[in-house]
C-alpha cells in the first residue's frame, strides 16, 4: 500500500516569496491534515480536512497560509508572503475517519526562509 | 484544552540498557494516547497506542507504554536498546469526541551509546 506522498522535499526560498506544498494521502482516507514542525518542537495541527470540507483550521493563520483539498483527494498547503519564521517542515498526515485513530505521515517537505 | 509533557529534551541510554520516557498529558477525561517514532528527515511511525481496555499496551519494535489515570502518564519503555532506536520520539494525546486530532508533546530524542 503506497504511503502519504508529499513535494517537494526541501524548498528555499526567499522572505516574501511564496511557496506550495502538495500532499497525496493514502488511498480512501477520507481524513487529512497539514502539520507544521519548527525545529525542536512537536508537530502543531495548522489545518484538518474530512473529505474536502474544513473541520479545523484554527491554528492556520490565515493572513499568509491557505490550504485546499480539492475533490477530497491531493491537498496544497500554501504560504504568501513567506515570513523567516515560517522555515520548519510541514507533514502532511491522513487517516480513515474522524474519530482519533492512527495518523500515517509522509515524509515531509522542509522549506527554508532567507 | 488538551496538553502533553515530555520533561527530557534528550536521554542517552547505552546499547542493552533499558529505556524509559517520560509523557505526561492534560485531559479532563480518559484521552487516546499514542507514541510516535521520528527518525531523521523522516516522517513520524506509529509505535503504539491505548484506546481503552488494558493499561500496559505493547508496540511495534519491541516497545511497549503503560497507562496510568492517577498519574496522568503515558511512559514509553523498552527493555535493552538498539542503536537503531536512536530517533525522536513524540507523545500525543487526542481527544474521544467530534473532529478530534492528535496534540503532541515537544519529543525527546535518544541517543544510544556503544
Amino acid at each position: 500500500e503506497a504511503g502519504v506522498a508529499q513535494s517537494p522535499r526541501y524548498k528555499i526560498i526567499e522572505k516574501r516569496q511564496s511557496v506550495a506544498f502538495w500532499c497525496n494521502p493514502i488511498s480512501g482516507h477520507a481524513t487529512l491534515y497539514w502539520y507544521q514542525q519548527i525545529l525542536g518542537q512537536g508537530p502543531k495541527l495548522l489545518i484538518q480536512f474530512q473529505n474536502n470540507g474544513v473541520v479545523d483550521d484554527s491554528q492556520l493563520p490565515k493572513d499568509r497560509f491557505s490550504a485546499e483539498r480539492l475533490k477530497g483527494v491531493d491537498s496544497t498547503l500554501k504560504i504568501q508572503p513567506a515570513k523567516l519564521e515560517d522555515s520548519a517542515v510541514y507533514l502532511c498526515a491522513s487517516s480513515l475517519g474522524t474519530s482519533t485513530g492512527e495518523l500515517f505521515f509522509g515524509e515531509g517537505s522542509r522549506l527554508t526562509v532567507l | 484544552a488538551q496538553s502533553v509533557t515530555q520533561p527530557d529534551i534528550h536521554i542517552t541510554v547505552s546499547e542493552g540498557a533499558s529505556l524509559e520516557l517520560r509523557c505526561n498529558y492534560s485531559y479532563g477525561a480518559t484521552p487516546y494516547l499514542f507514541w510516535y517514532v521520528q527518525s531523521p528527515g523522516q516522517g513520524l511511525q506509529l509505535l503504539l497506542k491505548y484506546f481503552s481496555g488494558d493499561t500496559l499496551v505493547q508496540g511495534i519494535k519491541g516497545f511497549e507504554a503503560e497507562f496510568k489515570r492517577s498519574q496522568s502518564s503515558f511512559n514509553l519503555r523498552k527493555p535493552s536498546v538498539h542503536w537503531s532506536d536512536a530517533a525522536e520520539y513524540f507523545c500525543a494525546v487526542g481527544a474521544r469526541s467530534g473532529y478530534s486530532t492528535l496534540t503532541f508533546g515537544k519529543g525527546t530524542m535518544l541517543l544510544v551509546s556503544p
